[in-house]
């Protein structure tokens, strides 16, 4: 089956610190998508990217679609105490039938005051 | 986006015992998503659920262990029967939204405790 890699597993930083996290895959993805999970929370969408290459932002958070379609990274600007939590990465591969989603890891941050 | 709702938030059962989760979806939505997310682990999914159809279930996940129905575009329920302790997660659900199908929105989750 399709795996994806998510690294760091987990982060601590400073407030006012950019963060950078990526996902890789063993097979080509159609679809990027992010997502971050607050404790006793559902996982909340950030950014989807659909197309090789893509570029998005949302507010202090930037994420691209890999070239390839087999990457994908995340970047968090200036963090602030708030963006503490899990981020997962996830997508559809082009081998899945329907919209099954494959989910990394995750990426557990935390952010020092 | 899709707004999702599940019931309830969290329950404590014993062994044995079933429950049915609830959720619910704010438009209509062709594909429903259940996964479950044991402690500090990643999401794995359960089973879609599309309605009208049979739910499809993914490798480990059979149908007499978690029934699911889809009786209409918005609402479907995921029952987990005959708990064990090893049951104890977090179960999701998930609707298909966005620009593209691949494209899902959760709800908050059931916090399941199987004593």
């Amino acid at each position: 089956g399709q795996q994806l890699n998510q690294s760091p597993q987990s982060m601590f930083i400073q407030e006012g610190e950019d963060v950078s996290m990526n996902c890789t895959s063993s097979s080509i993805f159609n679809t990027w998508l992010w997502y971050k999970q607050d404790p006793g929370e559902g996982p909340v969408l950030l950014i989807a990217l659909y197309k090789a290459g893509e570029l998005t932002s949302n507010g202090r958070l930037t994420a691209q679609f890999g070239i390839t379609r087999k990457d994908s990274f995340l970047n968090i600007s200036a963090s602030i105490p708030s963006d503490v939590g899990i981020y997962f990465c996830a997508g559809p591969g082009s081998q899945t039938s329907g919209s099954r989603l494959t989910f990394g890891e995750g990426t557990q941050l935390t952010v020092n005051p | 986006s899709a707004v999702i709702s599940q019931k309830p938030s969290r329950d404590i059962c014993q062994r044995g015992t079933s429950l049915t989760i609830q959720c619910q979806v704010d438009s209509q939505v062709t594909m429903m998503f259940w996964y479950r997310q044991q402690p500090g682990q990643s999401l794995t999914l359960i089973a879609t659920a599309n309605q009208g159809s049979e739910a499809t279930y993914e490798s480990g996940f059979v149908i007499d262990k978690f029934p699911i129905s889809r009786p209409n575009l918005t609402f479907s329920t995921l029952t987990v029967s005959n708990m064990s302790p090893e049951d104890s997660s977090i179960y999701l659900c998930s609707a298909e939204g966005g620009r593209g199908a691949d494209t899902q929105y959760f709800g908050p989750g059931t916090r399941l405790t199987v004593l």
